[in-house]
């Protein structure tokens, strides 16, 4: 298994900013995914993070929106740039198999 | 696109009711299930895994049965607690999880 913390827990930020979402695994993982879950809607993969390459976006998702960083084998970060309310959601990151994944907490932003 | 698709959207159920609800998902090319657990402000927790078609599995008094050849999936909670007050997930599997929107279940006492 696997607990997983976030920061922060909760932001209220102006449009046209960005704001860093960091993620704690407390063991060593090869994947991580980002997730996104706008209000009314499904949660939705934005991407998955491996060490030491490149992350990969899913449809409708880019790098320049949405940087991620994965310096090591525990830790990550989502930077949302450039924030419109539409970016308002509950962002989660998540480690795991196809057969098991955890989730941290959930970063809710709200964009004003 | 996926879609997996979730019903009721929510549901209010007296305390010591049961109740169940459903998942729909594609029905070809199937792997997997997963139906989670998510309460406001925690972290998703995962309830099951299923794989074959007929599964049947429980956990506590949450049970789900798994229909891969017409695509969905119920979840039952017998006699409901307030503690079972959460939206719950379901999610299809390929190469990544595709979401169900959620039911969420507000158990009154």
């Amino acid at each position: 298994s696997a607990v997983i913390s976030q920061k922060p827990s909760r932001d209220i930020c102006q449009r046209g900013t960005s704001l860093t979402i960091q993620c704690q695994v407390d063991s060593q993982v090869t994947m991580m995914f980002w997730y996104r879950q706008q209000p009314g809607q499904s949660l939705t993969l934005i991407a998955t993070a491996n060490q030491g390459s490149e992350a990969t976006y899913e449809s409708g998702f880019v790098i320049d929106k949405f940087p991620i960083s994965r310096p090591n084998l525990t830790f990550s970060t989502l930077t949302v740039s450039n924030m419109s309310p539409e970016d308002s959601s509950i962002y989660l990151c998540s480690t795991g198999t196809a057969g098991e994944q955890y989730f941290g907490p959930g970063t809710r932003l709200t964009v004003t | 696109i996926l879609n997996v698709e979730q019903s009721p959207q929510s549901l209010h159920v007296q305390e010591g009711d049961s109740t169940n609800f459903t998942c729909s998902f594609p029905s070809s090319n199937f792997y997997a299930l997963h139906w989670y657990r998510w309460e406001t402000a925690k972290s998703p927790e995962a309830l099951f895994v299923m794989t074959l078609n007929g599964d049947e599995k429980k956990k506590g008094r949450i049970s789900a049965t798994l229909n891969t050849k017409e695509g969905y999936s119920y979840l039952y909670i017998k006699g409901s607690q307030p503690e079972d007050s959460a939206t719950y997930l379901c999610a299809f599997l390929t190469y990544k999880l595709s979401f169900g929107a959620g039911t969420t279940v507000t158990v009154r006492a």
